[in-house]
């Protein structure tokens, strides 16, 4: 199994640009998130979704937009990208809710 | 989902045991208590979890006090590489709608 992957590992936009942050897993998991990670403080959910054809949204979900066409794929979607969404994004997917969740390595945006 | 509260920083001394606290004192009965921690940048890293009994596996133990308002990861001989922030979440039946705290930056000295 591969796990969670995450594509790119770094991108660099431009204000304005819309991108999508791709997110895969091979592991069946039902429940699948975005977090973005500012310097020096801890995860902050932006979307989530518990299954093929459903999401919602987390602490911090302006400016981003996600769907689940399928259980594998859980891609993330920056409308209009601002410098404030500079961070890092970690997706995550778990089996049951009862269960350990797993992270993919991130995706290092900076956006200018 | 109950939030969580940490010490933002510990120290701790090679070979020894490192006992991280969590205060949950919202918690509900079918709230799972979960550890993680982050080593640089990586993504974060299962660690544990616990409902209302003790557990310990090969990395750690978990001890959550009989009104599960408070628990404590044990790591019993932390080394150099076990410096990392370490992450206290509580999480429900909604498994996916779980929130991070800003962690507790465990540093272990030789």
């Amino acid at each position: 199994n591969a796990g969670v992957t995450q594509t790119p590992k770094f991108q660099v936009l431009k204000t304005g640009q819309s991108m999508t942050l791709q997110c895969a897993q091979d592991m069946n998991h039902e429940y699948m998130s975005w977090y973005r990670q500012d310097p020096g403080m801890g995860l902050r959910l932006i979307h989530y979704s518990v299954g093929a054809g459903i999401t919602d949204q987390g602490e911090v979900p302006n400016g981003y937009n996600v769907s689940r066409s399928t259980t594998e794929d859980f891609p993330l979607r920056l409308l209009s990208a601002a410098p404030s969404q500079t961070s890092v994004y970690f997706c995550a997917s778990s089996y049951l809710r009862d269960r350990e969740a797993f992270f993919g390595q991130g995706t290092r945006l900076t956006v200018v | 989902d109950a939030k969580t509260t940490q010490p933002p920083s510990m120290d701790c001394a090679e070979g020894r045991a490192a006992n991280l606290p969590c205060n949950h004192s919202t918690i509900s009965g079918n709230e799972y208590v979960y550890w993680y921690r982050q080593i640089h940048s990586q993504g974060p890293q299962y660690i544990i979890h616990g409902l209302k009994n003790n557990e310990t596996n090969e990395m750690a133990s978990l001890i959550i006090t009989e009104d599960r308002k408070s628990s404590t990861l044990i790591l019993p001989h932390a080394t150099l590489r076990d410096t990392a922030v370490y992450y206290c979440i509580v999480r429900g039946a909604n498994a996916g709608k779980s929130t991070f705290g800003d962690g507790t930056t465990l540093t272990v000295k030789p």
